[in-house]
């Protein structure tokens, strides 16, 4: 199975400063034969489902602001959120599509500072 | 806009049998850009992929190794549904029970919102 591992596990950070979140997979989840990387971010605040974010490692779902970017290649990636609002609070996870069994990163619990 | 929707919490015994059904609305259980997942979260095991099916030409079934022994995903075309099945359930089986699609080349663009399931005598 891949290993997802994010750093750091918590994170406080003050309101309009920058978020950093990295994710390391044990294996590369890039897809040589179309350059695509199969890599998610998701978001999730309590007492609800998981959120898509980002992925293709870098491509942002329908509706997400754009504060929210995903940036890295092959088995190592980030998410970046470039001014913290408020709403940002919650636990955010990296999850590898390339091959089943499909695995999560243990989540990162993402505080204002 | 595709919605799925999970039943409400409920308490199973040791030994016995955990069935969850996802009800789709706004896609098709039998697209062929769609997978239909099943996903578990506890503060023990974080979130755990259980295992998937998808429609392209044939049923495709895919399954966690941890859970293939015991688990099984089907499809109900006639009610636009896929379910989970887990036999021979322990208290570690406790956790929230997420049904999840993905459309190519997208992740798990659309979640259910849950089902919290006890295993308890």
């Amino acid at each position: 199975d891949i290993v997802m591992t994010q750093s750091p596990d918590s994170l406080a950070v003050s309101l309009g400063e920058r978020a950093t979140i990295n994710c390391k997979s044990s294996q590369s989840v890039l897809d040589s034969s179309n350059k695509k990387n199969f890599l998610a971010w998701y978001q999730q605040k309590p007492g609800q489902p998981p959120k898509l974010l980002i992925f293709g490692a870098s491509t942002r779902e329908s509706g997400v602001p754009d504060r929210f970017s995903g940036s890295g290649s092959g088995t190592d990636f980030t998410l970046t959120i470039s001014s913290l609002q408020a709403e940002d609070v919650a636990v955010y996870y990296c999850q590898q599509y390339y091959t089943t069994p499909y695995t999560f990163g243990q989540g990162t619990k993402l505080e204002i500072k | 806009q595709v919605h799925l929707q999970q039943p409400g919490p409920g308490v199973v015994k040791p030994s016995q049998t955990l069935s969850l059904t996802c009800d789709i609305s706004g896609d098709s259980v039998s697209s062929n850009s769609a997978a239909w997942n099943w996903i578990r979260q506890s503060p023990s095991r974080g979130l755990e992929w259980l295992g998937r099916t998808y429609y392209r030409s044939k049923w495709y079934y895919e399954y966690a190794v941890s859970v293939k022994s015991r688990v099984t995903i089907n499809p109900d075309t006639s009610k636009n549904q896929f379910s989970l099945h887990l036999n021979s359930v322990t208290p570690e089986d406790t956790a929230v029970y997420y049904c999840a699609g993905g459309h190519w080349p997208s992740a798990f663009d659309i979640w259910g919102q849950g089902t919290m399931v006890t295993v308890s005598s």
